[in-house]
């Protein structure tokens, strides 16, 4: 299963945007990128899944480079709310036969 | 509308003892996985299961085991509970065999081995 590797922490403020970069060097053909958040005391929620380029929905975008091996993670405008664990996930779906694997994450605390 | 859910939510048993632990969905997804995270730290994986009758182990296996006798249900089970199994549990489950696959988690079970 390919490793990731992503900051421990970060810190930002209210209505800035924040960047979290995910690297995942021995990344597979087949695999996805795969981002979840997690608030205390929660499971963890999915936030957005790529493959190549650039993927955005209402909550974030993500950005893939065209070599794949890292990934980033961007939250418009953040607030309080957007306070939480974030998770980079790679590992291969269409098939469903294979499982993905958590790293430790990225707290992200953002300060009013 | 459907759901996973966990039982129980809490549980404080005594080392040595079998304890099992719930995981119920309702969106009929063949997958299904079992997770600890230790306080501080990331998910990691026990069990999953593709379909009835299929488990596999994960990376964090020893101690625990699964049965997938229908679609809805995967309980996990620790065969004589030790100190370092007091972790929280999350249960989730994802569609299986599509292009973009979500894993959708349970609320979690906090378990305490005294």
């Amino acid at each position: 299963l390919a490793k990731t590797t992503q900051p421990i922490s970060m810190d930002s403020y209210e209505g800035q945007e924040v960047n979290i970069t995910c690297s995942h060097n021995n990344i597979a053909t087949n695999d996805y990128i795969t981002w979840y958040q997690q608030f205390p005391s929660q499971g963890p929620r999915f936030i957005i899944q790529g493959y190549k380029t650039k993927v955005t929905n209402e909550v974030a975008s993500l950005f893939i480079p065209a070599d794949r091996k890292s990934s980033t993670l961007s939250l418009p405008r953040v607030s309080l709310s957007d306070t939480a664990v974030y998770y980079c996930l790679v590992g291969e779906v269409g098939t469903g036969r294979r499982a993905l694997t958590f790293g430790s994450g990225t707290r992200l605390q953002v300060q009013p | 509308d459907a759901e996973i859910t966990q039982s129980p939510r809490h549980k404080i048993t005594e080392t040595g003892r079998q304890v099992t632990l719930a995981c119920h969905q309702t969106w009929n997804h063949n997958n299904m996985f079992w997770y600890r995270q230790d306080l501080g730290h990331g998910l990691r994986l026990i069990h999953y299961s593709y379909g009835v009758q299929d488990t596999n182990k994960g990376e964090v296996s020893d101690g625990y085991s699964v049965s997938r006798s229908n679609t809805e249900d995967l309980p996990l089970t620790l065969e004589s509970a030790a100190s370092s199994q007091t972790s929280v549990y999350f249960c989730a489950s994802s569609e299986g065999g599509v292009a973009e696959e979500t894993q959708y988690f349970g609320p979690g079970t906090r378990l305490l081995v005294l």
